[in-house]
């Protein structure tokens, strides 16, 4: 059964620092996706990544894809108390039509 | 505007009555997908459908209905049969079987 981990659940950081998000998937899968969710609102794409190797940037947020070691990342460079949300990764399942989504990171920055 | 519409956005209802949220897409999207979300967790599948006229059920079908006459319509109807209807539903479509979803803006149900 292909799971989606995401780590850490939480975090809290000051605006200016750097951080990353960790998104583990436990079967193949080439195509990862990334979500934004603000509180009380629906999910907006963030990113799509088709493919091993695959980084997409956007703004302050960057993300990659190694299939190989079956882990994407969203960096956040010099976070802004705007980026606060929670952010899902998600994978196609292989052999169904199902989106697996990883179990939120929940976001905080502070001023 | 090319995109997935869901109404109402809040929805309350008594319980032992069955509602029904609708979602509506102009995307001319194959597929479309009902999640449901409680607060603080992630979204949890409902039911799934790849083509008109054919659906399946997802991870938590259990109280809840679906019916895929058009391509365009997806509604879901939560039965009182489903225990714990109060939460936040949201529905996704794509152009086909894989690929990148997109979501509607939500409806919160609420029964009291």
């Amino acid at each position: 059964e292909l799971k989606v981990e995401q780590n850490p659940l939480f975090l809290s950081m000051q605006e200016g620092k750097n951080y990353t998000i960790y998104c583990n998937y436990s079967t193949t899968s080439d195509r990862l996706y990334w979500y934004r969710q603000d509180p009380g609102k629906s999910l907006e794409s963030l990113f799509v990544l088709l493919s091993n190797g695959a980084v997409k940037q956007e703004g302050r947020l960057m993300a990659s894809l190694d299939t190989k070691a079956r882990l994407s990342t969203l960096h956040i460079t010099a976070a802004v108390h705007d980026l606060s949300a929670t952010y899902f990764c998600a994978v196609d399942g292989r052999g169904t039509y199902k989106y697996i989504f990883g179990t939120g990171t929940r976001l905080k920055v502070l001023a | 505007d090319g995109g997935i519409t869901q109404s109402p956005k809040y929805l309350f209802r008594k319980e032992g009555q069955n509602v029904t949220l609708s979602c509506e897409q102009n995307l001319n999207h194959d597929a479309m997908y009902w999640y449901r979300q409680d607060p603080g967790q992630g979204l949890r599948l409902i039911y799934y459908s790849q083509i008109v006229n054919d659906f399946q059920k997802g991870d938590i079908a259990e109280g809840y209905s679906v019916s895929r006459e058009k391509k365009e319509s997806f509604p879901l109807t939560v039965t009182s049969a489903q225990k714990n209807p109060t939460a936040f539903y949201l529905c996704a479509s794509r152009p086909t079987a894989r690929g990148e979803q997109y979501f509607g803006p939500g409806t919160r149900l609420t029964v009291t």
